[in-house]
């Protein structure tokens, strides 16, 4: 079946510091999305990706659709205290309205000690 | 707008017990519903969805099962918990299919003990 393979599985961050996680696939995908989940909580939705080689931003985050459509990046910039987290990306290939997404097993990131 | 509601928040069952999980959805019609467990705070694996008043499709075979007795409701329920039934519960929503991805609830920490 169709994987997501996201990396890296886990960080540890320093205040200041950018971050960087991606996902990949050996499957095409015409939409790219990703999630953060605080701890206790259901996933959010960060950004949503609709087009090989887009690139969008919310705030400090910045995430781009591979254009072999195989892949997506997130970008954290001057990383804060509140980015702990786990993210996850997640994908579908649609044919039609219906279909389940997929998601990547997380990168949990946390503060260094 | 649309809510999501997911109780109880968290749950201690003990094992060869019965459980029911409720989710509803408001502020929408005819809704795509979903079952995710997420084990030790890592990846989110799918248990059922449903796209329907009473049609439930069954992603993993286990000692769950779900319900969807009203177009809003969604039902998770076991007749005997087993200890591996342990987990954050979390139920999700989306409408059109899953391009604008899954609007998740804040989930249920169920510890069977």
């Amino acid at each position: 079946g169709q994987q997501l393979n996201q990396s890296p599985q886990s960080m540890f961050i320093q205040e200041g510091e950018d971050v960087s996680m991606n996902c990949t696939s050996s499957s095409i995908f015409n939409t790219w999305l990703w999630y953060k989940q605080d701890p206790g909580e259901g996933p959010v939705l960060l950004i949503a990706l609709y087009k090989a080689g887009e690139l969008t931003s919310n705030g400090r985050l910045t995430a781009q659709f591979g254009i072999t459509r195989k892949d997506s990046f997130l970008n954290i910039s001057a990383s804060i205290p509140s980015d702990v987290g786990i993210y996850f990306c997640a994908a579908l290939n649609y044919g039609g309205s219906q279909g389940n997404l997929i998601f990547g097993k997380g990168t949990k990131l946390s503060v260094k000690p | 707008s649309q809510t999501i509601h997911q109780w109880p928040a968290t749950l201690v069952q003990p094992v060869g017990s019965p459980l029911s999980l409720e989710c509803t959805v408001e502020g929408t019609s005819n809704p795509n519903l979903y079952w995710y467990r997420q084990a030790a705070g890592r990846g989110l694996q799918l248990l059922f969805y449903s796209v329907g008043i009473g049609q439930i499709s069954s992603e993993v075979p286990q000692n769950l099962s779900a319900s969807r007795p009203q177009d809003r409701q969604f039902i998770l329920s076991s007749k005997k918990l087993l200890l591996s039934d342990s987990g954050f519960y979390l139920c999700a929503w989306s409408v059109g299919g899953a391009v604008y991805g899954y609007t998740f609830g804040s989930g249920t920490r169920l510890t069977v003990v």
